[in-house]
């Protein structure tokens, strides 16, 4: 069956440090991709999606490219703040489905000043 | 935007107690709500789908009579975990969908039992 795996947290980093969060996928289908963020206290909200290979989704300076070929959406940022330490979540899901995603257990991450 | 209000937000409880989690809808009317739920480092699963009026659907291996799920209006979905038990602490969360990919999630509820 399908199912998505990302990097173990926690993820520490210095305010303005590289962001990578890994997340690979196995599907038996096409699926569309996404980026979920919680913030303390706060629901899941929609950070970015890919629809198709190739594509590459982006959002407040976060991005993630869609690589079949690795079966990845690796989610990148270029200097993350203080305000960016939440968990992320990786996900799949399909269209024309009842709705459901497929997500993966969820990176926290912790930005120091 | 639109924003689904999920509470409790913890709640502790004795085993062989029920305990109801609910989620409303606060500007919208939501005629479908995921239930899903997540152990420990581990991903969140869907365990159901709740339709307004209508019974709700599981996914194989959920318990439909442990876990009561009733959507009897557009703006409220609740879950009820029956005779909880500590291997059902968990942390539970709602979605209501918004059309294509949309989603709007409640904050979430850490459940557990002792």
């Amino acid at each position: 069956g399908d199912s998505v795996t990302q990097m173990e947290g926690p993820v520490t980093l210095s305010e303005e440090a590289f962001l990578t969060i890994n997340c690979t996928y196995t599907a038996t289908g096409y699926p569309s991709l996404f980026w979920y963020v919680q913030y303390p206290g706060e629901g899941l909200q929609l950070l970015l999606k890919a629809t198709k290979a190739d594509d590459k989704g982006s959002n407040k300076g976060f991005e993630a490219t869609y690589r079949k070929e690795t079966t990845s959406f690796h989610l990148e940022k270029g200097s993350v703040q203080v305000s960016d330490s939440a968990v992320y979540f990786c996900a799949l899901g399909y269209s024309g489905n009842t709705g459901k995603l497929i997500f993966g257990q969820g990176t926290t991450l912790q930005v120091k000043p | 935007g639109a924003v689904v209000s999920q509470h409790p937000s913890r709640v502790i409880c004795k085993s062989g107690t029920s305990v109801k989690i609910e989620c409303r809808s606060l500007d919208f009317q939501a005629t479908t709500m995921f239930w899903y739920r997540q152990f420990p480092k581990q991903s969140l699963m869907l365990m159901a789908t709740s339709n307004e009026g209508s019974k709700a659907t599981y996914e194989q291996g959920v318990e439909k009579d442990k876990f009561l799920i009733n959507h009897a209006s557009l703006t409220l979905s609740t879950l009820t975990v029956t005779s909880a038990h500590p291997e059902d602490s968990s942390f539970y969360i709602c979605s209501a969908p918004q059309g294509g990919y949309g989603y709007t999630f409640g904050s979430g509820t850490r459940l557990t039992v002792v």
